[in-house]
């Protein structure tokens, strides 16, 4: 069965040091985004991609990046791991030719920075 | 200005009952789709159902249902039978557009929903 998977499921990292947590879906979507989920503020949008080198900024982007060199894997890397990005991630994918675009999310990455 | 509005933070309801959570949303982009998702304390995000702006009738699946009132720009999620396991977290989300012009989600704060035996 297709599906989105993320590793790792937890962290912990330091202040300051580089982090990078995965994606990959086998559903053969176009689009993958990555959200960030805290207490009070619901899902976020950190950075998201409708295809292949295409990258684009979202609401919460900074201290973040991504890259899609295939169609199935958007890493998420954080630069310099700030205490501020504690915080569980979702990455999610959807299909343009779906007139729904329906997301559909991965299992999430708990992510503690000290 | 907030585009998703869920003025429940948490919400309780009897086992075996009907349960209406509430979602209010803003935008000028005639073609849009709304979602709902559920998240148990496991953490997943499921998809539960959709509504896109120009569909004619209100969406269901299975025990959901989705009361949309286009000119009061609501979405609310019916819940019939309530069930031990719906208990969990439910978001409210919007899609504006489509394609690569659209396809971004936003999300409301959720309504914990609680459902007692």
């Amino acid at each position: 069965d297709a599906e989105i998977t993320q590793s790792p499921r937890h962290k912990i990292t330091e202040t300051g040091r580089q982090v990078t947590l995965a994606c990959h879906q086998t559903w053969n979507h176009n689009n993958m985004f990555w959200y960030r989920q805290d207490l009070g503020h619901g899902l976020r949008l950190i950075h998201y991609s409708y295809g292949v080198q295409d990258t684009n900024k979202g609401e919460v982007s900074d201290g973040y990046s991504v890259s899609r060199s295939n169609t199935e894997d958007l890493p998420l890397t954080l630069e310099s791991a700030a205490s501020s990005q504690t915080s569980v991630y979702f990455c999610a994918s959807s299909e343009s030719r779906d007139h729904q675009e329906t997301q559909y999310f991965g299992p999430g990455t708990r992510l503690l920075v000290l | 200005a907030q585009k998703i509005t869920q003025t429940q933070p948490g919400m309780f309801v009897q086992e075996k009952e009907a349960v209406t959570l509430d979602c209010t949303y803003d935008t000028s982009d005639p073609s849009y789709g709304l979602f709902w998702y559920k998240q148990p304390s496991s953490g997943e995000m499921i998809f539960l159902i959709y509504q896109g702006s120009y569909d004619q009738q209100n969406a269901t699946e299975g025990r959901y249902s989705l009361n949309f009132q286009k000119a009061r720009k609501s979405a609310n999620l019916v819940i019939s039978a309530s069930q031990l396991g719906d208990s969990a977290m439910y978001f409210c989300a919007m899609r504006e557009g489509w394609g690569n012009q659209g396809g971004k989600l936003i999300f409301g704060q959720g309504t914990e929903l609680s459902v007692k035996p």
